[in-house]
């Protein structure tokens, strides 16, 4: 398997513009993860799906973050309009089973908002 | 709120040397998780714990669980330049429904030659 697929690896864009990152999952994974990785607050966990239903976004910061999982195999996370404080990488995760499995973490997306 | 904590921040030690990296934690959890980030990279899974008194052991590290005391370790022994990374802890709260990790902070180790 190839793991976890990001895309874009970097994403450059000016404010107020829409952001869209992408995720593939690892294939048999019922878990999917996006998190946000900055130095002033660390790993922060965005929100979680489990079997392409979103079961806690409580870490999504505002309106302006959105996210969807519309198969097993797709999820993306959508910002509008972005802000330069959303600058940061964002993780993609999967994972098999209920918490106990390992999270398997994609490449990330470098996202800059100038 | 979960809160977990490590110890300490940043680590700068010499080759050869050993430490201890610590992991607190705020609630009541069974399950532990310890990753590795290289610079630029992604996290790596290296350990996963799962009960009180669980130790695993892989290579020069080695990480163990105090469920009692909150609290987990990430020992190095020998130390080398390849675990150069940072380290993260991190707690399945498990109030919540499924898997939801609270990551530490990250402990940026740099072993010097």
């Amino acid at each position: 398997d190839a793991g976890v697929i990001q895309s874009p690896r970097h994403e450059v864009t000016e404010m107020g513009q829409e952001v869209t990152l992408r995720c593939k999952p690892i294939s048999g994974h019922d878990y999917l993860f996006w998190y946000r990785q900055t130095m002033m607050r660390g790993l922060e966990l965005l929100i979680y799906f489990n079997n392409n239903v979103p079961i806690d976004d409580s870490g999504m910061p505002e309106d302006r973050f959105s996210a969807k999982m519309p198969n097993a195999s797709f999820s993306t996370l959508k910002i509008q309009p972005s802000e330069p404080r959303d600058s940061a990488v964002y993780f993609c995760a999967s994972s098999q089973g209920t918490g106990v499995e390992k999270l398997f973490f994609g490449s990330g997306t470098q996202l800059s908002v100038l | 709120e979960l809160k977990v904590e490590q110890n300490p921040l940043f680590l700068s030690m010499q080759e050869g040397k050993n430490y201890t990296i610590y992991c607190n934690y705020s609630t009541t959890s069974d399950r532990l998780y310890w990753y590795r980030q290289d610079p630029g990279k992604s996290l790596e899974s290296l350990f996963v714990l799962l009960s009180n008194g669980a130790v695993k052991q892989e290579g020069r590290l080695m990480a163990s669980l105090d469920t009692k005391a909150r609290l987990s370790t990430l020992h190095i022994t020998a130390a080398v330049h390849d675990l150069s990374a940072t380290y993260f802890c991190a707690v399945d709260g498990i109030e919540t429904s499924g898997s939801r990790l609270t990551f530490g902070e990250g402990t940026q180790l740099t072993v010097n030659p």
